[in-house]
């Protein structure tokens, strides 16, 4: 599976270390999204990028600070983070036709450790 | 506003049995509906997709689902699993008139020799 790649893939920092995810869609999508994947519970939706424009921002603190450059790119800034932000991070991307996005397809995800 | 509810948080069941895994959702408009797979440290996959006609789909790995309207549920099903089968299932739900997906909490399935 290559339509999505996200980098790195396991990644252990301290909360006061400055990193950053990355993702990339060889699919020719318009739409990019960052989900937060922890244990037991369901998945939360962090930010929605269209052509290139962040079109939603649930809630998500401020140490998390996405970019994207282009339609293939997304970036996850990650700064000053909190033990409780360790989960598995997932990239996904879908085909936005303004109305209605159809399936995501999703990355292999970051596992990322804070200590 | 949608939502998904998975009935089940975890599911055992032995190597060639039949499974069921449950997905009922809510919705005041039509719906789209998904099952994704994850496996151990991977990403989601899709498994199987409901956007109209037929109320019942196939998809990947021998899964099916049944889309049905009066009881909201968009229940998979496999007739005889595989240890490979092993991974965590996540219903999904998105509105026609158009909104980004709700996913269901997951469920575990575990099948054993």
């Amino acid at each position: 599976e290559t339509g999505v790649t996200q980098t790195p893939r396991h990644l252990v920092m301290g909360m006061t270390n400055k990193k950053s995810l990355k993702c990339e869609q060889h699919l020719g999508h318009n739409a990019m999204y960052w989900y937060k994947q922890s244990a037991k519970k369901p998945l939360e939706l962090m930010f929605v990028y269209n052509f290139k424009e962040q079109t939603e921002n649930n809630s998500v603190p401020s140490r998390f600070s996405p970019e994207c450059p282009n339609s293939s790119h997304l970036f996850l800034h990650l700064h000053t983070l909190q033990p409780e932000d360790s989960a598995l991070y997932l990239c996904a991307s879908s085909q936005d036709d303004g109305t209605f996005s159809y399936e995501q397809y999703f990355g292999p995800g970051t596992r990322l450790t804070v200590t | 506003a949608q939502s998904v509810t998975q009935l089940d948080s975890q599911v055992p069941v032995f190597e060639e049995a039949p499974v069921e895994l449950r997905c009922n959702y809510s919705s005041s408009v039509s719906v789209y509906l998904f099952w994704y797979v994850q496996y151990p440290n991977q990403g989601l996959q899709l498994l199987l997709k409901y956007l109209s006609g037929s109320t019942l789909v196939k998809g990947i790995n021998g899964f099916e689902a049944e889309f049905n309207k009066s009881q909201t549920s968009f229940h998979l099903r496999k007739p005889s699993v595989h240890i490979s089968d092993t991974a965590e299932y996540f219903c999904a739900v998105s509105q026609t008139s158009g909104s980004r997906l709700t996913f269901g909490e997951g469920t575990q399935l575990t099948v054993n020799p």
